[in-house]
């Protein structure tokens, strides 16, 4: 069953404690993207990845970083998480090229206290 | 600066009654436009789509239009059944590189479907 994956699917933390939400497809994508969604602001990019060692930031990158290793996986670091940062965080898959709908993983809610 | 904006953030309609949508954009560059549909615990799934080029893609009980000089399209969906009551995003893709597309969502709409 072609999907993504995210990990984990809760998670709550205290500010400055380092953490690692992995993204997995299995489609061959090429593009992937993390997205976080707060209420009244919808889906907005934090950072994309056009294929192996090539990411680049979308609109709110500040206080994430990514790294792209394998072209399946996609995680989103955290160094030092803060309040501001508790949102709902969704990564997507698709293939490269305009207009190809992007697949979505379940989401993670991330609450940091 | 909000390029992509859905005014109404809840929407309620009659079952069987027509569902309609609406989602307008200021950034010219936009070329593809999309929509997801997302239930609760779920991530967004791909609805339908249009390219700048089209006013009009219909997909069974879903079609979407687009008026390009107004910056608007909206979404129809007839019948409206219960199953449809979920949250809309419209969403506006430009290509930014070749091989990427940077897409920008609205803050989305919550349709209930009322029996």
């Amino acid at each position: 069953e072609a999907q993504v994956t995210q990990n984990p699917r809760y998670l709550i933390t205290v500010t400055g404690k380092k953490l690692t939400v992995t993204c997995s497809q299995n489609m061959n994508h090429e593009y992937m993207s993390w997205y976080r969604q707060d209420p009244g602001l919808g889906l907005r990019q934090i950072y994309y990845s056009m294929n192996v060692e090539a990411t680049d930031k979308g609109d709110v990158p500040e206080g994430y970083k990514v790294s792209r290793k394998e072209k399946r996986n996609f995680p989103l670091i955290l160094e030092s998480p803060s309040p501001n940062q508790t949102s709902l965080y969704f990564c997507a898959s698709s293939v490269a090229g305009q207009g190809y709908e992007q697949y979505f993983g379940p989401g993670t809610r991330l609450t940091v206290t | 600066d909000q390029q992509v904006k859905q005014n109404s953030p809840s929407l309620s309609v009659q079952e069987g009654r027509i569902s309609i949508l609406n989602c307008d954009y200021t950034n010219s560059m936009f070329d593809y436009f999309l929509w997801y549909k997302k239930y609760p615990a779920e991530g967004p799934t791909f609805l339908i789509s249009i390219s700048s080029i089209k006013d009009k893609n219909e997909d069974g009980r879903f079609t979407v239009f687009l008026n390009k000089s107004a910056k608007h399209l909206s979404l129809h969906i007839v019948p409206s059944q219960p199953g449809d009551s979920a949250v809309y995003f419209c969403a506006a893709s430009r290509e930014i590189i070749q091989g990427a597309q940077k897409l920008v969502f609205g803050q989305g709409t919550r349709l209930t479907i009322n029996p």
